[in-house]
């Protein structure tokens, strides 16, 4: 039972456009909630993160929407640049509880065309 | 700081072999985490560890695997005998600040078993 989804396996972005990278989540105890990036035949590295108090974060082109009642959270980037491509984790964790853990999903393949 | 450090980077092994991955956490870090990634389940935890000592070992999938962490610097994970099913990257990851923070990974281990 996958609590984090990523239902897009791919998508494609023209230079300059915005990026959408959706994910889902079903427990509803997450209250916190991260994204990470990674490059072919590097690990995962952090990009940004959101608790559940909060609605949005930004930083730079990066943006996280989380709505809760949906149980759903975006990253937006603007504008996507072609070092953008690369795979996107998200991954969500019932942060205050001393006995979780984080959760990725299956991952996003972005590429970014010129 | 050098980070992570996984070796080997790559391991080609046949089935039924005994198979030896090995991690150097960041200095500091208290948590250590051992992930697989296949392209059906994402990025899947195995087992962690705070302060050397393993927490959750529930996503360890079976027997053959199994992690030590003999000191602060320093993790294996060790699959016994190898299946080809095992093939996949398997990351470390180290924390400083708790089992649901910002996670700094390594570059993997791409093991093929045959």
């Amino acid at each position: 039972d996958q609590q984090v989804k990523q239902n897009s396996p791919s998508l494609s972005v023209q230079e300059g456009r915005i990026s959408i990278l959706n994910c889902d989540y079903t427990n509803s105890m997450f209250d916190y909630f991260l994204w990470y990036k990674k490059y072919p035949a590097e690990g995962p590295t952090f990009l940004i993160s959101i608790s559940s108090i909060k609605d949005k974060n930004e930083d730079g082109r990066f943006t996280v929407f989380l709505n809760k009642s949906a149980k759903h959270l975006s990253l937006h980037i603007v504008p996507s640049q072609p070092g953008d491509s690369a795979v996107y984790f998200c991954a969500a964790s019932a942060k205050y509880s001393s006995a979780s853990k984080i959760i990725f999903g299956s991952g996003t393949r972005l590429s970014i065309r010129p | 700081d050098a980070g992570v450090i996984q070796s080997p980077r790559h391991e080609v092994t046949e089935m039924g072999q005994e198979v030896t991955l090995r991690c150097k956490p960041i200095s500091g870090h208290d948590y250590l985490f051992w992930y697989r990634q296949t392209m059906m389940r994402g990025l899947e935890l195995l087992i962690y560890f705070n302060n050397n000592v393993p927490i959750d070992d529930s996503g360890m999938p079976e027997d053959r695997f199994s992690a030590k962490m003999p000191n602060a610097s320093f993790s294996t994970l060790k699959i016994q005998p190898s299946e080809p099913r095992d093939s996949a990257v398997y990351f470390c990851a180290s924390s400083g600040q708790g089992n649901t923070d910002t996670q700094y990974f390594g570059p993997g281990t791409r093991l093929t078993v045959l």
